[in-house]
């Protein structure tokens, strides 16, 4: 079975270029969840989706990060402008219910120059 | 607790030695526990999950143990293999609060 699928997995662009990140959750899962993982902090949530409607997302840095799920197979996360302090890896996860563990894709490991 | 890590623990073994990673978690009133196994250049990836009414549960070669009182959560890895060389996280959730994810622990596995 497929997992949780990202794009793209590398990205390097310069400060002040919107930066955006795709996922593609598991089939059925109704949860999405975006992190962001820098060896300061770990793994943060910065939103989470539940039936394509976001929650929660206290976690949302700032105003220039936006996300949306326009799909049940489709969600992504927007950076505009992006800033350097912006590099970390994103990952996406998803889960079949809220009690379900969550599974991940392989990230995108962002650089902002 | 919340996830902080700057210098992770490390923990290094011989292949074929038993390993046990230790975590200890903040909330007493947490009732969700999960490990993560998370290689470089890769996602977490799911290895076992406890739920607050269990005190152990087992998976191929792992084992997870709940100790309530002392807040303290347990992932033993047997007959390790260099395979198992990765960074382990454990995780916590109350109810519908969301996933806390621990600092995270190396395991480095030598041949």
């Amino acid at each position: 079975d497929a997992g949780v699928i990202q794009s793209p997995r590398h990205e390097v662009t310069e400060m002040g270029q919107e930066v955006t990140l795709r996922c593609k959750p598991i089939s059925g899962h109704d949860y999405l969840f975006w992190y962001r993982q820098t060896m300061m902090r770990g793994l943060e949530l910065l939103i989470y989706f539940n039936n394509n409607v976001p929650i929660d997302d206290s976690g949302m840095p700032e105003d220039r990060f936006s996300a949306k799920m326009p799909n049940a197979s489709f969600s992504t996360l927007k950076i505009q402008p992006s800033e350097p302090r912006d590099s970390a890896v994103y990952f996406c996860a998803s889960s079949s219910d809220w009690s379900q563990p969550q599974h991940f894709g392989d990230g995108t490991r962002l650089s902002i120059l | 607790g919340e996830s902080v890590g700057l210098h992770l623990p490390t923990l290094s073994v011989q292949e074929g030695d038993n390993s046990i990673i230790n975590c200890a978690y903040s909330n007493s009133a947490s009732d969700y526990f999960i490990w993560y196994k998370q290689e470089s250049g890769k996602g977490p990836q799911f290895i076992i999950d406890i739920r607050s009414n269990m005190d152990k549960r087992q998976g191929q070669r792992v084992t997870v143990l709940l100790n309530k009182t002392v807040k303290h959560l347990s992932l033993q890895i047997a007959a390790t293999q260099p395979g198992d060389s990765a960074v382990y996280f454990c995780a916590e959730k109350r109810g519908f609060q969301k996933l806390v994810f621990g600092t995270g622990t190396r395991l480095l596995v030598s041949p």
